[in-house]
C-alpha cells in the first residue's frame, strides 16, 4: 500500500460546480497536510495548509483533514474555468522532517 | 515575487548521452530538493540539500545521477548516460527549512527531459 493514495481522475464538472477532492494515507504519524495546484507544464504551487486536523477555509477553498479515518479533502466552491488543474495532495510528518509524500494528483477540468 | 528558476526548460537528448539541469532557488532559502515527476504521478524526491550538505539522497540513482550545490546556492542534477525510462519531468524546489512541517515547498517550472 502507498503511503499516500489519491484518484488520478481525470474529474470533469461544469463551471459553478462544487468541486471535492480527496487523499487516503496510511501513517497516522502524519501531522502537515498541504494541497498543491499544477497547471500544465509548470510546476506545483501551495494552496492549502493545515496542520492536524479540522477545517481550512481560504476564499473558495476549504481543506479538511480527518485523522482518525487518515482522510483529507479539498473542497471548491464556484468551480471556475481556471480552476483545471492538477491538485496534488501532499503530506509531511513533521518530528524533525521536512521531506513531502506526494499523491498521484487529480486532473480536474472545469467545463464553461 | 522571488520565484525559483531552473534551466534549460525542456530538453530532447538521445540515450546514452549526458544531461545537465540548473536551479537557482529563491534567495535566502537554505534547504534545495530535487524530485522526479513522471506523467501521471506525484513528485518524488531525488535528492535534499541542507545548505551545501546532502541531507537525503537515498533515492537518486546513484549510478548514473549526481546533484551538487557547491557554495550552498544553486545546484546541478547531471545524468550520464541518460536511459529512455529517464523522460520526465525534473522538479527543483526551495526553502527556508525549518524542521517540523511549517516549511513550505517553493517549486520552480521545471525541466521537462525526453529521451529518445
Amino acid at each position: 500500500q502507498k503511503e499516500v493514495e489519491q484518484d488520478p481522475g481525470p474529474l470533469s464538472v461544469p463551471e459553478g460546480a462544487i468541486v471535492s477532492l480527496n487523499c487516503t494515507y496510511s501513517n497516522s504519524a502524519f501531522q502537515y497536510f498541504m494541497w498543491y495546484r499544477q497547471y500544465s507544464r509548470k510546476g506545483p504551487e501551495l494552496l492549502m495548509y493545515t496542520y492536524s486536523s479540522g477545517n481550512k477555509e481560504d476564499g473558495r477553498f476549504t481543506a479538511q483533514v480527518d485523522k482518525s479515518s487518515k482522510y483529507i479533502s479539498l473542497f471548491i466552491r464556484d468551480s471556475q474555468p481556471s480552476d483545471s488543474a492538477t491538485y496534488l495532495c501532499a503530506i509531511n510528518s513533521g518530528a524533525g522532517s521536512y521531506q513531502l509524500t506526494f499523491g498521484k494528483g487529480t486532473k480536474l477540468s472545469v467545463i464553461p | 515575487e522571488a520565484e525559483v528558476a531552473q534551466s534549460p526548460r525542456y530538453k530532447i537528448t538521445e540515450k546514452s548521452q549526458a544531461v545537465a539541469f540548473w536551479c537557482d532557488p529563491i534567495s535566502g532559502h537554505a534547504t534545495l530538493y530535487w524530485y522526479r515527476q513522471i506523467l501521471g504521478q506525484g513528485p518524488e524526491l531525488l535528492v535534499q540539500f541542507q545548505d551545501e550538505s546532502v541531507v537525503d539522497d537515498s533515492q537518486l540513482p546513484k549510478d548514473r545521477f549526481s546533484a551538487e550545490r557547491l557554495k550552498g546556492v544553486d545546484s546541478t542534477l547531471k545524468i550520464q548516460p541518460a536511459e529512455l525510462g529517464d523522460s520526465a519531468m525534473y522538479l527543483c524546489a526551495s526553502s527556508f527549512g525549518v524542521a517540523g512541517g511549517e516549511d513550505t515547498q517553493y517549486f520552480g517550472p521545471g525541466t521537462r527531459l525526453t529521451v529518445l
